[in-house]
């Protein structure tokens, strides 16, 4: 069966630091770009970042160009999301999701991590 | 960047009814737009993609329609198990952005 599975949602306080992770399983992880969207609890939806499954096409939203920093690894099935410089506004629950290609639709989702920014 | 703008923001109708969602972009998206539903607590399901491309598994009274700068999400017949959220995406470039969302209610 086809999974993603995010881990790393935690409470911090602003100006600090989290990385997030997302496991993939049930298909070839390498053939998929991959994106991280957001949402405030209550809130709408918020592209935040994505990479192709080369790592040649990388891009941020620009509320977090600067801060965080999107990352894979093929051969562990992982994608991950380094947050620096946090601030209250981050807070939300983080999405991971599969696209066929870089500039696309979003079919696959994964439950969503928390994370909160506040002191 | 491409402003995604949904109307209405929420609706209230009577199961049976047709229920139309639209969403217009800022700038020419030729057929880039999906429309996902996200059910209170749960995550965002894709519905349609290439505006009028259903998503294997949905329902057939959803369908999307539109090109360039106007769409449509449209169900043919409410049911009570569409309560939810709607929200429109461009992928036409990055970044990729979303429609404020749609609050469906019976």
């Amino acid at each position: 069966e086809v999974h993603l599975v995010e881990s790393g949602g935690n409470l911090v306080q602003p100006g600090g630091s989290l990385t997030l992770s997302c496991a993939a399983s049930g298909f070839t992880f390498a053939d998929f770009a991959m994106h991280w969207v957001r949402q405030v609890p209550g809130k709408g939806l918020e592209w935040v970042s994505g990479i192709s499954w080369n790592r040649l096409n990388i891009d941020y939203a620009d509320s977090v160009k600067g801060r965080f920093t999107v990352s894979r690894d093929n051969g562990k099935n992982f994608l991950y999301l380094q947050m620096n410089s946090l601030r209250p506004e981050d807070t939300a629950v983080y999405y991971c999701v599969r696209c066929w290609g870089f500039s696309s639709f979003f079919e696959l989702w994964g439950q969503g991590t928390l994370v909160t920014v506040s002191s | 960047d491409i402003q995604m703008t949904q109307s209405p923001s929420s609706l209230s109708a009577s199961v049976g009814d047709r229920v139309t969602i639209t969403c217009r972009a800022s700038q020419g998206i030729r057929n880039s737009l999906a429309w996902y539903q996200q059910k209170p607590g749960k995550v965002p399901n894709l519905l349609i993609s290439d505006s009028s491309t259903p998503h294997s598994g949905v329902p057939s009274r959803f369908s999307g329609r539109g090109s360039g700068t106007e769409f449509t999400l449209t169900i043919s017949s409410l049911q009570p198990e569409d309560v939810a959220t709607y929200y429109c995406q461009e992928y036409n470039s990055v970044p990729l952005t979303f429609g404020g969302g749609t609050k469906v209610e019976i």
